[in-house]
């Protein structure tokens, strides 16, 4: 049973860079989501889609991220022109299409901002 | 406004305890589920329950075992004979039926979790 899978683990870059990561969903998962998650703090919830459709994106969601799941399986996420208040884990999770079924996570990307 | 609240930021227990995570719940709607999730070192998060709140019975899975009180909005754990590998941060978090264009989101609202330290 193949899990959640992100890429990159670790993502270092200067303030100012753009930069992006992917996520693999479990395959017959339809729902896929992301999180954010800072030091100390539970993940807060960035954006959703169902398939390749984006329906629910978050306030936390500034014109500087961008979501993507173009044949509704991967999913990317892009975030440009970095700031220091980005550096976090992003995490990705995706579901069955049913009911509040459990959402299964990835490892995650740490990213820090220089 | 929807909100989880898991009051202890960190717990230290000796092995073989018995041990107890609080979660306490805010929401306004009467259909909604509630979730336990484990974060070890490593980073994943686990899922370990989820709860809806028609089922309000108490469940146990091995040494796990959850109570579910609406008359309190709480959702708590206990870990008994705790063990080493228990160590870990445990997030309580809600989900509530969002529909947009027809579908539900059941986006996870997480509380803060708190770090359990099983010590050997």
């Amino acid at each position: 049973d193949t899990g959640v899978s992100q890429n990159p683990r670790h993502k270092i870059t200067k303030r100012g860079q753009n930069v992006t990561f992917r996520c693999d969903p479990i395959s017959e998962h339809n729902r896929l989501y992301w999180y954010r998650q800072t030091l100390g703090q539970g993940p807060e919830f960035l954006t959703y889609f169902q398939n390749e459709a984006q329906l629910e994106k978050s306030r936390l969601l500034s014109d500087r991220f961008s979501a993507e799941r173009p044949k509704g399986s991967f999913s990317t996420l892009e975030i440009q022109r970095t700031e220091q208040g980005d550096s976090a884990m992003y995490l990705c999770a995706s579901s069955l299409g049913d009911s509040n079924q459990p959402q299964h996570f990835g490892d995650g990307t740490r990213l820090s901002i220089l | 406004a929807q909100k989880v609240t898991q009051a202890q930021t960190e717990i230290s227990v000796v092995e073989k305890e018995d041990v107890t995570l609080d979660c306490v719940y805010e929401t306004r709607d009467t259909t909604y589920y509630l979730f336990w999730y484990k974060q070890p070192p490593s980073g994943e998060l686990v899922f370990l329950i989820r709860r809806n709140s028609f089922d309000e019975q108490n469940e146990i899975s091995g040494r796990y075992s959850w109570n579910f009180q609406k008359s309190t909005s709480s959702f708590n754990f206990t870990i008994t004979a705790s063990q080493v590998v228990d160590s870990a941060v445990y997030f309580c978090a809600l989900s509530e039926p969002y529909f947009a264009d027809g579908g539900a989101t059941n986006k996870l609202i997480f509380g803060t979790g708190t770090l359990l330290a099983v010590q050997p």
